[in-house]
């Protein structure tokens, strides 16, 4: 199992500035992912953050708009560039057990969230 | 691209059995997971199913057919601490392993 804690845990920010969001797991992890997801929607994959390499971004999100640093295997940060409302949301890093077993056993921890309200 | 649908809400009564269905269209599928979300809380794994069949662990089991693109959730003996959203998601390989969620089941249980 993997413990996750995220950092701020919610912020309000004003439009057109940034915001870098922590997240340190307590032990080392192959693959993170970055989700955002709205207040009782779906969660919707940003990208993936692999550590020595640059993060893959999924369709609709872009690295200028969303950079992603995985300096190790512990830990991760994703920032939300020039922000607008429309950013706001809940900020998710997840990891994921035993990678690369997909045919058995797969899990992936989620930290508890960064609630970003953009005015 | 890849899609999943599931219904967007469920209501059962407490002691009763529910049935998530989801299905799904992807490319490089490996395996179907659910995941349960407390309000305010992070998604929590219930259960992976790579291979065709029945998987059970407790009060919750869950299916998967590959040939169908199909699989459920089933919770017995409901709880009132069921109420929560219930994804289904598609673990899939384009280059790299990743999981991607569908919309979500509001399950509401009544006493």
């Amino acid at each position: 199992s993997a413990v996750i804690s995220q950092k701020p845990s919610r912020d309000i920010c004003q439009r057109g500035t940034s915001l870098t969001i922590q997240c340190q797991v307590d032990s080392q992890v192959t693959m993170m992912f970055w989700y955002r997801q709205q207040p009782g929607q779906s969660l919707t994959l940003i990208a993936t953050a692999n550590q020595g390499s640059e993060a893959t971004y999924e369709s609709g999100f872009v690295i200028d708009k969303f950079p992603i640093s995985r300096p190790n295997l512990t830990f991760s940060t994703l920032t939300v560039s020039n922000m607008s409302p429309e950013d706001s949301s809940i900020y998710l890093c997840s990891v994921e057990d035993l990678p690369g077993q997909a045919f058995s056993y797969n899990e992936q921890f989620f930290g508890p969230g960064t609630r970003l309200t953009v005015l | 691209g890849q899609s999943l649908e599931q219904p967007s809400e469920v209501t059962a009564v407490e002691g009763a059995i529910v049935q998530i269905n989801c299905t799904y269209q992807t490319s490089g599928f490996y395996g179907l997971s659910w995941y349960q979300q407390h309000d305010g809380g992070a998604p929590t794994f219930l259960s992976y199913n790579a291979l065709d069949g029945l998987e059970e662990t407790g009060r919750f089991s869950s299916f998967l057919s590959r040939s169908d693109s199909y699989g459920y959730l089933l919770l017995q003996e409901l709880q009132m601490k069921d109420s929560a959203s219930y994804f289904c998601a598609v673990r899939v390989d384009t280059g790299g392993f990743k999981t991607i969620f569908g919309a979500g089941t509001r399950l509401f249980v009544k006493a």
